[in-house]
């Protein structure tokens, strides 16, 4: 089945303590980012990649690290996390990349920085 | 930069009532393209629909139905016959190529409650 998967789901931390969010798909897709949700905000970009070893800043990067060493792999790193971390994270791929391609979207995870 | 607004942010209806979601999109390109996703309470986001701005054509898919109109650049989404199902959280989102980005820019979702 084609999906986008996230580990974990819910995670509840405390501050400065570094963690990562995994995020894998198995659809061969070349684009993949990350976006977070809160409230009255709607969804936001943190990173995107086109490819791997391409990485780029979307509209809210900062407290957040990514990498890309593999195409089906995108984990969302956070060095030293703090409050205002706290929010609901989606990771998404696309094929190319291309604005026509749909973004298909992992399950979220939660995360809650105490 | 290009923008999303959802004006409504809650909307309840009770059972088998149509209900439209109002979606308006400002962007500076000519290409470019819309999404609905909708959220339930379970928390995912689940694909709808896409449309290019090339295709003004209204799609109808079972209860939904979705109407672009350029000239206001409007993009809203009805549903008919509204199910307890139906609630959910509903974004709108616009998608152009920013430098190499194919960015989505969301509205702020508008969340829709359906009661028996």
């Amino acid at each position: 089945e084609a999906q986008v998967t996230q580990n974990p789901r819910y995670l509840i931390t405390v501050t400065g303590k570094k963690l990562t969010v995994t995020c894998s798909q198995n659809m061969n897709h070349e684009y993949m980012s990350w976006y977070r949700q809160d409230p009255g905000l709607g969804l936001r970009q943190i990173y995107y990649s086109m490819n791997v070893e391409v990485t780029d800043k979307g509209d809210v990067p900062e407290g957040y690290k990514v990498s890309r060493k593999e195409k089906r792999n995108f984990p969302l790193i956070l060095e030293s996390p703090s409050p205002n971390q706290t929010s609901l994270y989606f990771c998404a791929s696309s094929q190319r990349g291309n604005p026509l391609d749909t973004q298909y979207f992992g399950p979220g995870t939660r995360l809650t920085v105490l | 930069a290009q923008k999303v607004t959802q004006a409504q942010t809650e909307i309840s209806v009770v059972e088998k009532e149509d209900v439209t979601l109002d979606c308006v999109y400002e962007t500076r390109d000519t290409t470019y393209y819309l999404f609905w996703y909708k959220q339930p309470p379970s928390g995912e986001l689940v694909f709808l629909i896409r449309r290019n701005s090339f295709d003004e054509q209204n799609e109808i898919s079972g209860r939904y139905s979705w109407n672009f109109q350029k000239s206001t650049s409007s993009f809203n989404f009805t549903i008919t016959a509204s199910q307890v199902v139906d609630s959910a959280v509903y974004f709108c989102a616009l998608s152009e190529l920013d430098g190499a980005n194919s960015k989505l820019t969301f509205g702020k979702g508008i969340t829709l409650s359906v009661r028996p």
